[in-house]
């Protein structure tokens, strides 16, 4: 199956910076999905990321804090911005398909800590 | 009411025992599940996938839909201490890249 990774792996950053994710699928995927993964809670859904379109954003997520990018069929960014302590989290990227559009695939993650 | 409802554990089981993951759901939509498994400082990955209802195995797992109990589980056989991790369960109520639901997460502590 293909082989999907995240940089960096963690980060420390200042309250009011920005920071991007970047994830790499080593083969072409249709679907790729950004999530948040906070304490003791699910998954949650920031947005949905198809090549050649603008990202679909879940409740409470908006483009302006965080901003999408999906250039070509293996890659995507995530943008966290004006970052709060609130942000502090791990962020996963997916993919779907290979073996069943219904299922996804996640990359390693980034846990980000706003001070 | 929460759409997946999963305990979180921790659940501690010594080496050998069969253990017993659950998930129940409220959504009748949901037709597609999963289980990950999700190592400390790790991103999930995916043990299991089942349509509809019935069992699917796969070697020392075995993933049970009851459709009409809205109740799914994850049984393993013979646990090991390297199956120490966290267990989620996934839904999705449709197929063409539909968006999955999931559970919060069980913690699994197999003691040798």
């Amino acid at each position: 199956s293909a082989v999907i990774s995240q940089k960096p792996s963690r980060d420390i950053c200042q309250r009011g910076t920005s920071l991007t994710i970047q994830c790499q699928v080593d083969s072409q995927v249709t679907m790729m999905f950004w999530y948040r993964q906070q304490p003791g809670q699910s998954l949650t859904l920031i947005a949905t990321a198809n090549q050649g379109s603008e990202a679909t954003y879940e409740s409470g997520f908006v483009i302006d804090k965080f901003p999408i990018s999906r250039p070509n069929l293996t890659f995507s960014t995530l943008t966290v911005s004006n970052m709060s302590p609130e942000d502090s989290s791990i962020y996963l990227c997916s993919f779907s398909g290979q073996g069943g559009q219904e299922t996804q695939y996640f990359g390693p993650g980034t846990r980000l800590l706003v001070l | 009411q929460k759409e997946v409802e999963q305990d979180p554990g921790p659940l501690s089981v010594p080496e050998g025992a069969i253990v017993s993951l659950n998930c129940t759901y409220s959504n009748s939509a949901f037709q597609y599940f999963m289980w990950y498994r999700q190592y400390s400082r790790k991103g999930p990955e995916l043990l299991m996938y089942t349509y509809s209802s019935g069992n699917k195995e796969d070697g020392r797992f075995t993933a049970q839909v009851d459709k009409s109990s809205k109740y799914i589980s994850l049984f393993i056989r013979d646990s090991q201490p390297s199956d120490s991790a966290t267990y989620l369960c996934a839904m999705s109520a449709g197929s063409g890249y539909s968006t999955l639901t999931f559970g919060k997460g069980t913690m699994l502590l197999v003691s040798p």
